[in-house]
Order: C-alpha cells, then sequence, then structure tokens
C-alpha cells in the first residue's frame, strides 16, 4: 500500500554541523515531496519542497534532493542552529491520480547541541 | 495566523459523548483535510475533501465523522465509535487538482477524553 518511510526517528548534531534526514516512498506515481517542520505544539509548516521533475532544490541553508528512480527523497540543514530544533516530516503526493492526499513520514526529531 | 483556523484549542469530554471540532478556512481552498497526530508519530489522514459535498475517507476513518457543506468549513466529529480519541487533532487546505500543492495546518485542537 502507499507508505512513506523516514529516518532516523531521532537525531542529535552539535550547533554548526549538517542534519541529514532520509525518506523513501512506495507509489512510482507521486510527484510532490513537501518537508514540513513542527515545533513543541504548534502546527506543521512548510521549509522545502520539490517536485519530480527537479533533482535538487535548494533554499539558504535549507535543501532537498530527489531520486526518482531509487524512490527516496533527503533534507540537508547546513550550519545548523538551536532554534533548527524541531520535528521534521516528509510527505509524498500523487497517490491515486488527481488527489492532493499527502502521505506523511512518522517525523524525525533533531536536536542541536548548543 | 490567519487563513486557517480551529476551535476550541483545548477540549475535554467525558467517555460516551460525541464532539465536533471546528475548521474554518479563508484561503479559497477546494481541498481540506482532517489529521490525527498521537505523541511521536506522524500525521494520519482521517478524511478529506477535495470539493463541497464530497469527502472521502483516509486512513483512520473509522469512529469519526465529517461534512461538507460549505467551502471554508470542515467540521469533524469524533463519535463514541472512536475507540481512543484522546489525541491532537489538525485540520488543513491546499487548492485542489494534479501536480501536488502545500496544505496549509490550523493550529490544531488538542482532545482529551475521560
Amino acid at each position: 500500500g502507499e507508505n512513506v518511510e523516514q529516518h532516523p526517528s531521532t537525531l542529535s548534531v552539535q550547533e554548526g554541523d549538517s542534519a541529514v534526514i532520509k525518506c523513501t516512498y512506495s507509489d512510482s506515481a507521486s510527484n510532490y515531496f513537501p518537508w514540513y517542520k513542527q515545533e513543541l505544539g504548534k502546527r506543521p509548516q512548510l521549509i522545502i519542497d520539490i517536485r519530480s521533475n527537479v533533482g535538487e532544490k535548494k533554499d539558504q541553508r535549507i535543501a532537498v534532493t530527489l531520486n526518482k528512480t531509487a524512490k527516496h527523497f533527503s533534507l540537508h540543514i547546513t550550519e545548523t542552529q538551536p532554534e533548527d530544533s524541531a520535528v521534521y516530516f516528509c510527505a509524498a503526493s500523487g497517490y491515486g491520480g488527481a488527489t492532493n492526499k499527502l502521505i506523511f513520514g512518522t517525523g524525525t526529531l533533531l536536536a542541536v547541541q548548543p | 495566523d490567519g487563513g486557517i483556523t480551529q476551535s476550541p484549542k483545548y477540549l475535554f469530554r467525558k467517555e460516551g459523548q460525541n464532539v465536533t471540532l471546528s475548521c474554518e478556512q479563508n484561503l479559497n481552498h477546494d481541498a481540506m483535510y482532517w489529521y490525527r497526530q498521537d505523541p511521536g508519530q506522524g500525521l494520519r489522514l482521517i478524511y478529506y475533501s477535495q470539493i463541497v459535498n464530497d469527502f472521502q475517507k483516509g486512513d483512520i476513518a473509522e469512529g469519526y465523522s465529517v461534512s461538507r457543506e460549505k467551502k471554508e468549513s470542515f467540521p469533524l466529529t469524533v463519535t463514541s465509535a472512536q475507540k481512543n480519541p484522546t489525541a491532537f487533532y489538525l485540520c488543513a487546505s491546499s487548492p485542489s487538482g494534479t501536480g501536488g500543492y502545500e496544505q496549509y495546518f490550523g493550529p490544531g485542537t488538542r482532545l482529551t477524553v475521560t
């Protein structure tokens, strides 16, 4: 069935280091891959997204890469800061054709140690 | 934080009672969604609606019901048939159509049933 696997479930890095979170999706028809950041008790907010016709996208310290052949995509955060600490969710869309339904990964708790 | 609102922020109910969670958006989005989030888990889709007067079950629809009588509103009723209703409930909206779109989330309602 439709599935998005996300790893690792927790990640601890030192301030200034890089963090990488990886996701794998199951439906080859997926064509949209957003990443959301959720701070404790708050709503998820989009930080970056990528579509299937692009292999990489970058926005300042954040980048996402997509490998359609392997059906996986990754979030890269460079020069991490304490305010990057949060739960990060990947998602994949395009399931079922015209629907915008997103399937979410189980999340990664990122802790940036000062 | 305009755009999509949920009320109330916290809700307490006794077991056996139905409860309705409100979700309103003024983003002119066709599609709306309800997710359930449990501690340490991802976002699981309860119901979604692509257009007024139409909605589909998500992955965990049992014990829940929805209506979509207006474009702006997508209320969720948690019925007494839901075995473990205590959770954080998130509503979202997005444009509709092919290609995938960002989903905008409301602030959430934390429901506690005792």
